[in-house]
């Protein structure tokens, strides 16, 4: 059963770093890709960026100065980690899974519960 | 980027009536290689995490009810529900996959009349 779940603090303050994590369950991170998406209160939904099966990276240009993500196969884990937060980043954060690996499939077919990050000091 | 434009904002809807939700491009989402649209649709209930409804445009997500139905190529496309029932009361998104950044519409909020 695929599963993934975000985890991180709830509450960051104002010009710092967040570290949230995605464990994942049911399927390797060799194998398939694994983005991040964001959605402040109220609003719509924003992709972030992508750690593709190979381990290579793609960012939103909108965040790519501030944005990092990685993984940790061996642990089922990705991070992401933003830095110069501010309170306009105040959002529930989502890892997502596409339903393949295959190149050019990248809808989100499995999703995380999200957590809620608040920027706020 | 490709910026991706919903209408209408919010539909108020009788249970049982069919409704439809556009979705526009900024440019084509149709890949000469293969003919394919590169489009999905979300419903989004409040509380929850996104649900994929329908990828390449038409095809619709293992499980997903048939009155859920996806049309359009290039830079027009539509999602219709045909006889709404109370538990499609949610928030529907558009997403284009051709290109990163991969890009969401702002929503369709769809309520009870």
């Amino acid at each position: 059963q695929v599963q993934l779940k975000e985890s991180g603090p709830g509450l960051v303050q104002p010009s710092q770093t967040l570290s949230l994590t995605c464990t994942v369950a049911g399927f390797s991170l060799t194998s398939y890709n694994v983005h991040w998406v964001r959605q402040p209160p109220g609003k719509g939904l924003e992709w972030m960026g992508v750690i593709w099966n190979t381990g290579g990276t793609r960012y939103n240009s909108a965040l790519k100065s501030r944005l990092s993500i990685s993984k940790d196969t061996s642990k089922s884990q990705v991070f992401l980690k933003m830095n110069s937060l501010q309170t306009e980043d105040t959002a529930t954060y989502y890892c997502a899974r596409e339903t393949t690996g295959i190149p050019g499939y990248n809808w989100f077919a499995y999703w995380g519960q999200g957590t809620l990050v608040t920027v706020s000091s | 980027d490709i910026v991706m434009t919903q209408s209408p904002s919010s539909l108020a809807v009788s249970a049982g009536e069919t409704v439809t939700i556009n979705c526009k491009s900024s440019q084509s989402l149709l890949y000469s290689g293969n003919q394919k649209n590169y489009l999905a649709w979300y419903q989004q209930k409040p509380g929850q995490s996104p649900k994929l409804l329908i990828y390449w445009a038409s095809t619709r997500q293992s499980g997903v009810p048939d009155r859920f139905i996806g049309s359009g190529s290039g830079t027009d496309f539509t999602l219709t529900i045909s006889s709404v029932q109370a538990e499609d009361l949610a928030i529907y998104y558009c997403q284009q996959y051709y290109d990163t950044p991969y890009t969401f519409g702002a929503g369709t909020k769809l309520e009870l009349k």
